[in-house]
């Protein structure tokens, strides 16, 4: 079965502040991919990335990076100094082999406040 | 280039009723997938259309049935509405032949009552 676990709940930092947003996943699958969305009050879930089991390094994208270890099944996610604009919901989710269609587990969320 | 979207934004409805929401996928892809979020909850995979056929189905029960167009577009319909479907419903759209991750439209959020 596969599953993603996001253990925490909720994160209240102050701006500028370093935050990283923890994704434990479980899959029996050899291929799979590894997601980040964000979720704005708006609703929509806006994708951040994505990682496919093969590759393991890490990825830095401006103020985002992400350290995915095949080891520990994680792929976390930090936040170099936070802004405001950061607060919303994020997601983890994992998918299987595409040839399967590509179906998303998502994790919980860890809803991220960031105070001025 | 318009993203996916959705329709209505906000639905109230009757326990017992029967509801239907659309979607529109972003413009080249061909795969529609939907799902249900309930208030402070991750997504939950209802089911995936491709080429007009349910290619993929999540644990939802037989209430929960959809349809895809030859424009691809797509229709989720609920029937016997409980008040336990109360959720955001958001629709997500792909492209299975250039495996493109999965981009989500800004949701349907619909109320049992």
């Amino acid at each position: 079965a596969q599953k993603v676990t996001q253990a925490q709940t909720e994160i209240s930092v102050v701006e500028k502040e370093d935050v990283t947003l923890d994704c434990v996943y479980e899959t029996r699958d050899t291929t799979y991919y590894l997601f980040w969305y964000k979720q704005p009050p708006s609703g929509e879930l806006v994708f951040l990335i994505r990682r496919n089991s093969f590759d393991e390094q890490n990825e830095i994208s401006g103020r985002y990076s992400w350290n995915f270890q095949k080891s520990t099944s994680s792929f976390n996610f930090t936040i170099t100094a936070s802004q405001v604009v950061d607060s919303a919901v994020y997601f983890c989710a994992l998918s299987g082999n595409w040839d399967q269609g590509g179906k998303l587990i998502f994790g919980q969320g860890t809803e991220l406040s960031v105070k001025p | 280039d318009a993203g996916v979207t959705q329709s209505p934004t906000h639905l109230i409805k009757t326990r017992g009723q029967q509801v239907t929401l659309r979607c529109s996928p972003k413009s080249g892809h061909d795969t529609v997938s939907w799902y249900q979020q309930a208030l402070g909850q991750g997504p939950q995979f209802i089911f995936q259309y491709y080429e007009e056929e349910e290619r993929q189905r999540g644990n939802f029960p037989d209430r929960f049935s959809g349809h895809q167009f030859p424009n691809y577009s797509s229709e989720l319909n609920v029937n016997a509405l409980l008040l336990g479907d109360s959720a955001l419903y958001l629709c997500a759209s792909s492209s299975d032949r250039e495996n493109t991750e999965a981009f989500f439209g800004q949701g349907t959020r619909l109320t049992v009552v």
